[in-house]
């Protein structure tokens, strides 16, 4: 059984660019979070999406944001580019009904912001 | 507000060196508590999961216990394999979210 699977690994962007980045769920999974890792602040939850509609948000600018497809791939965007922003992006997947259980993790998104 | 605690934020080991790592967790109505692995460049990687105070559960060389307001992850006689973040996490029954910990940095020496 295939994994969750982001990509791209690693991107470099610079400062006021835009980035989106992709994650695919485990098969038969509906929902999917995004978290944001950094050294000081471990993991961040940014939003959760469920049966293409965002079901939990966390408290992050709304220069996030995310989206859902019918297949229950998911990808988030974020617009304007801090240097703050430089982070993990990790994407994990569950059976969402109800949500609990335990998240199966990608591996990640390395966003350095220049 | 729920919130996790992980103590302590690194700890180095002697191999076959038993330890303990602690996670105090707030949160209004607990739905379960998750301990994860995570390896450096890769995604968390779930070990247990635990939902009432007086649980245990055991895999390898780690067992995992939940108290009404922190849970424990014993490392028995551990190995350098071992040596990884383990991070705790909580679900409440407001919300679907799981908030993280910082985790705690472990390193086993040889």
């Amino acid at each position: 059984k295939a994994g969750v699977t982001q990509t791209p690994r690693y991107l470099i962007k610079t400062r006021g660019q835009q980035v989106t980045l992709s994650c695919s769920p485990i098969s038969g999974h509906r929902s999917v979070s995004w978290y944001q890792q950094t050294p000081g602040q471990g993991l961040q939850f940014l939003f959760e999406y469920f049966s293409e509609t965002q079901r939990n948000k966390g408290n992050f600018p709304g220069r996030f944001s995310g989206r859902q497809f019918s297949n229950s791939r998911s990808e988030m965007n974020v617009s304007t580019l801090e240097l703050g922003d430089s982070a993990l992006y990790l994407c994990a997947s569950s059976s969402g009904v109800p949500n609990t259980g335990e998240l199966f993790f990608g591996e990640g998104s390395r966003l350095t912001v220049l | 507000e729920d919130q996790v605690t992980q103590s302590p934020e690194a700890l180095r080991l002697q191999e076959g060196e038993s330890s303990s790592l602690n996670c105090s967790y707030t949160v209004s109505g607990l739905r379960g508590l998750f301990w994860y692995r995570q390896d450096p460049g890769k995604g968390p990687e779930f070990l247990f999961t635990l939902y009432s105070a007086g649980e245990e559960k055991e895999k390898e060389r780690l067992k995992a216990t939940l108290t009404k307001k922190e849970s424990f992850l014993h490392i028995t006689a551990p190995k350098p394999e071992d040596s990884a973040t383990y991070l705790c996490a909580v679900q409440g029954y407001t919300g679907n979210q799981f908030y993280f910990g910082t985790g705690t940095s472990l390193t086993v020496i040889p």
